[in-house]
């Protein structure tokens, strides 16, 4: 298999330009992570789906963010308008994972590396 | 809640030198724990995972991690430090429906 897919790898775009960055998991693998990746705030978890249904966007920051899984295959995080602030690493991740607690391990893509200017 | 906390935030030893990198965790159930590890401008890899089989786990590249209830620890190990295994090191829990991760240990090795 090859893993997780980020895409694209690295994004420079400037403030208020609309950002969006794609995912494709692991076939087979049922949950999906959106991560977040700073020096300041570590990795946080923003979103994650079961079987394409959104379960926790307790993490999202703000109303600029979102994201959608229309099939297992594929998702998109969107950030619009972007700011300064947003400027990190984008982590998506995959596992067999159920709902409700269980220790299957998550698989990480490379990740996104966003600079906001 | 399910919490970890990474003792030490960066670790530094010398090429050959045993490797200890340290985690204490909070779980109210039976806990999954994991242990990550991401090398430079690199996704995040699993090391290994312990789900209350046997205590002593052995993961890749030479680590194992020890679970231990009564101390609520989880402590990551190598026998002997490799150039290569500079990076930065995550302890993980099980939080219920997702995963809860440390703020990360970054290891040193110096030749």
């Amino acid at each position: 298999d090859a893993g997780v897919i980020q895409s694209p790898r690295h994004e420079v775009t400037e403030m208020g330009q609309e950002v969006t960055l794609r995912c494709k998991p692991i076939s087979g693998h049922n949950s999906l992570f959106w991560y977040r990746q700073t020096m300041m705030r570590g990795l946080e978890l923003l979103i994650y789906f079961n079987n394409n249904v959104p379960i926790d966007d307790s993490g999202m920051p703000e109303d600029r963010f979102s994201a959608k899984m229309p099939n297992a295959s594929f998702s998109t995080l969107k950030i619009q308008p972007s700011e300064p602030r947003d400027s990190a690493v984008y982590f998506c991740a995959s596992s067999l994972g159920g709902v409700a607690g269980d220790s299957y391990e998550q698989y990480f893509g490379p990740g996104t590396r966003l600079t906001v200017t | 809640a399910q919490s970890v906390t990474q003792l030490d935030s960066h670790v530094s030893v010398s090429e050959g030198t045993p490797v200890l990198l340290r985690c204490n965790y909070s779980s109210s159930y039976s806990p999954s724990l994991f242990w990550y590890v991401q090398h430079p401008n690199k996704g995040l890899q699993l090391l290994l995972k312990y789900t209350s089989a046997a205590t002593l786990v052995k993961g890749i590249n030479g680590f194992e991690a020890e679970f231990k209830k009564s101390e609520t620890s989880f402590h990551l190990t190598k026998p002997s430090a490799h150039m290569s295994d500079a990076a930065e090191y995550f302890c993980v829990v099980n939080g219920g429906n997702k995963l809860v991760f440390g703020a990360g240990t970054i290891l040193r090795v110096k030749s």
